[in-house]
């Protein structure tokens, strides 16, 4: 079964430091990945998709394949960064997905 | 447009007792889905539809059940709830992007 690895509950930073949230995944062919990400009170919504190649909130997230992973990347953590993030893996037919258990990112100052 | 929106919010049930939660979403999208997100476990699928009059069960299937006899509803019964299935239900809908678009959730409690 495709699976979808965050190894820290809780990445606790300090303002204007750089951020690096850790997702790793198990699949042989070409995955299509996403972060979602949940802020306090809100729904969750898709941050960044990897076929998009695109920056949101100045975060970012490469795909290498060679270590199977997709971390999401922030050269400077903002108070507004605070969340839950989930890393999330298509997963056959009908755009399912499959999450990770997420990690909870807290920014202080 | 609302978007997704989930009815109710909040519920808390007695062991043995039935309820449905609604979804319903206004993008005319075909797929939709009811995850539970717990803590430590994130979001784990429960059932899923690619169109109305279809339904599919997801990672965690048991316990649940599913209809969608119009495109824009997804609900979501617990014929006989037990506390195991105290969670925060999410539904989401995708249409043809890949993007799927979540409700606020309900948080459910089972006594």
């Amino acid at each position: 079964a495709q699976r979808v690895t965050q190894p820290e509950k809780l990445l606790s930073v300090f303002k204007g430091a750089p951020v690096e949230l850790k997702c790793n995944y198990s699949y042989s062919g070409s995955p299509e990945l996403f972060w979602y990400v949940q802020y306090s009170r809100q729904r969750l919504q898709l941050l960044l998709r990897h076929i998009s190649r695109e920056s949101i909130k100045g975060f970012t997230a490469d795909l290498n394949k060679g270590e199977t992973s997709f971390h999401l990347k922030k050269p400077f953590a903002q108070e507004e960064d605070s969340a839950m993030y989930y890393c999330a893996h298509e997963t056959g037919t009908a755009s399912k997905l499959t999450f990770g258990t997420g990690t909870r990112l807290q920014v202080t100052l | 447009n609302a978007g997704v929106t989930q009815t109710p919010k909040f519920r808390v049930l007695k062991t043995g007792q039935s309820m449905t939660l609604l979804c319903a979403q206004d993008m005319n999208h075909e797929y939709m889905y009811w995850y539970r997100q717990d803590p430590g476990m994130g979001l784990r699928l429960i059932h899923y539809s690619v169109g109305e009059g279809t339904t599919a069960k997801g990672e965690v299937p048991d316990g649940y059940n599913v209809s969608r006899l119009k495109k824009q509803n997804f609900l979501l019964g617990l014929e006989s709830a037990a506390p195991s299935q105290t969670s925060v239900y999410f539904c989401a809908s995708s249409g043809t992007g890949l993007e799927q678009y979540f409700g606020p959730g309900t948080r459910l409690t089972v006594t």
